[in-house]
């Protein structure tokens, strides 16, 4: 099974400023790596597909990079709306895995 | 729009079984897999497992699998997950999404599964 890890496990950020957050998977996942966005009582929500495309409505400050084991995503200048966890998701191997996420909150 | 309707929260006794519904509209149900994943209480996503809406063919999650079956019924677009044996640790919000061969795209509202004596 492949692991994924993310980290920081907790990231404080001031709203304006950019924030990175990193996810590395224990093998090769090629460019199979997505990115989703979890607000508490809600169900996830897609941001980055094929480790660096944005899904539908996603807006352009969200970027994701990487390939093979490392992936970063990026959020140039973090809104109120953006203090959430993410999650990075491989859907290269089966089965599937899940980072174990990162928070991004208030500064 | 794509939509994806889950069943009501459950309250279950350990040993009990539970079925979940996922209600599919907005797109050719058979077109598209459903991957099914749980968020324990405080906690992240877990993957339980995965099944084709073209041929019901699945891929479950190792720690599950004895205790696990997804089905389909296309005639109605919808998707089940059943969950037998359950367990204090099982209880979690239960999610169905749409996709898992590519990337899942969108989302039921979850179901809340308690197992509690």
């Amino acid at each position: 099974e492949i692991v994924m890890t993310q980290s920081p496990a907790t990231l404080s950020v001031s709203p304006g400023e950019r924030a990175t957050l990193s996810c590395r998977a224990s093998q090769s996942v090629s460019s199979n790596l997505a990115w989703y966005q979890q607000k508490p009582g809600q169900a996830p929500r897609l941001l980055i597909y094929g480790a660096s495309t944005r899904a539908t409505g996603i807006p352009a400050r969200f970027s994701g990079s990487g390939s093979g084991t490392e992936f970063t995503l990026t959020i140039s200048s973090l809104q109120s709306e953006d203090f959430a966890v993410y999650y990075c998701h491989q859907y290269n191997n089966w089965p599937r895995t899940f980072g174990q996420g990162t928070k991004v909150e208030i500064k | 729009q794509v939509q994806l309707v889950q069943s009501g929260a459950e309250v279950k006794k350990p040993g009990a079984s539970v079925k979940v519904s996922c209600k599919a509209s907005g797109y050719t149900f058979t077109s598209y897999s459903i991957t099914w994943v749980r968020q324990a209480p405080g906690q992240g996503l877990e993957w339980m497992g995965w099944i084709s809406g073209y041929n019901g063919n699945t891929n479950y999650a190792q720690k599950l699998q004895d205790r696990v079956t997804m089905t389909t019924d296309t005639s109605t677009s919808t998707a089940y997950m059943e969950l037998r044996s359950l367990r204090s640790d099982d209880t979690a919000v239960y999610y169905c999404a749409r996709g898992g061969v590519y990337a899942i795209d969108y989302w039921g509202q979850g179901t809340l599964v308690t197992v509690s004596s």
